[in-house]
């Protein structure tokens, strides 16, 4: 089955600076990345993705760069701020089944 | 903005009692999933559903598990005789492709 690292398992930052969090995958057939957002007690928001025939997608302050020969994706986002502060989910989908694994998650601070 | 919704959003009860997690997806999406989220732990597949039927389940789906479609907008989730190990966040997912999943605010059910 597909296996999903994320890295760190924690970031803190200070308001103002960036944050980057990488996911690896190992199925190659993967052509499909979204990240997830998921603030204390809701469910995972999704706030970007990212098909294979692209290398790079920007949505304001979030983007998401693909990598699919070293079979990596990676969140970043610039100018953070204190409402950022949640855990955030990479995941694979299982096209063929509509299953996603997902990684472990990052628990991201922003300090004021 | 159209969302996917759950019910109840908190649920306790005894072990070996049969639970019934209810959910209403997102109108016109054709897939559906469900996933768990044990406290502090990254978000686990255990089944999805297309077409009236499962598509692909986890080793967590046991044969104490089911879903239905009981009509055209509800999806359901039931665990026949719960058990302690059983308690987590239970959220439900929709999406109008195999791909892009949009999840819902989740059940939290404790099993004492």
């Amino acid at each position: 089955g597909e296996n999903v690292e994320q890295h760190p398992s924690t970031l803190s930052v200070q308001e103002g600076d960036s944050a980057v969090i990488k996911c690896t995958y190992s199925d190659s057939a993967s052509n499909y990345f979204p990240w997830y957002k998921q603030e204390l007690g809701k469910g995972p928001q999704l706030i970007i993705d990212i098909r294979s025939n692209v290398g790079e997608k920007k949505d304001q302050r979030i983007a998401v760069t693909l990598n699919k020969t070293a079979k990596h994706f990676s969140l970043h986002i610039t100018e953070t701020q204190p409402e950022d502060s949640a855990v955030y989910f990479c995941a694979v989908p299982n096209t063929n089944a509509g299953k996603s694994t997902f990684g472990d998650g990052t628990t991201l601070t922003v300090k004021p | 903005e159209p969302e996917v919704t759950q019910t109840p959003s908190h649920q306790v009860t005894q072990m070996g009692q049969e639970v019934i997690l209810r959910c209403v997806p997102i109108s016109n999406h054709l897939y559906f999933y469900w996933y768990r989220q044990i406290l502090g732990q990254k978000v686990e597949f255990l089944v999805s559903f297309y077409n009236n039927e499962i598509s692909e389940k986890s080793e967590i789906f046991d044969d104490q598990f089911s879903v239905e479609r009981p009509d055209g907008s509800n999806f359901t989730l039931k665990i026949r005789s719960t058990k302690l190990e059983d308690s987590a966040m239970y959220f439900c997912a929709s999406g109008f492709s195999e791909e892009t999943q949009y999840f819902g605010p989740g059940t939290r059910l404790l099993v004492l």
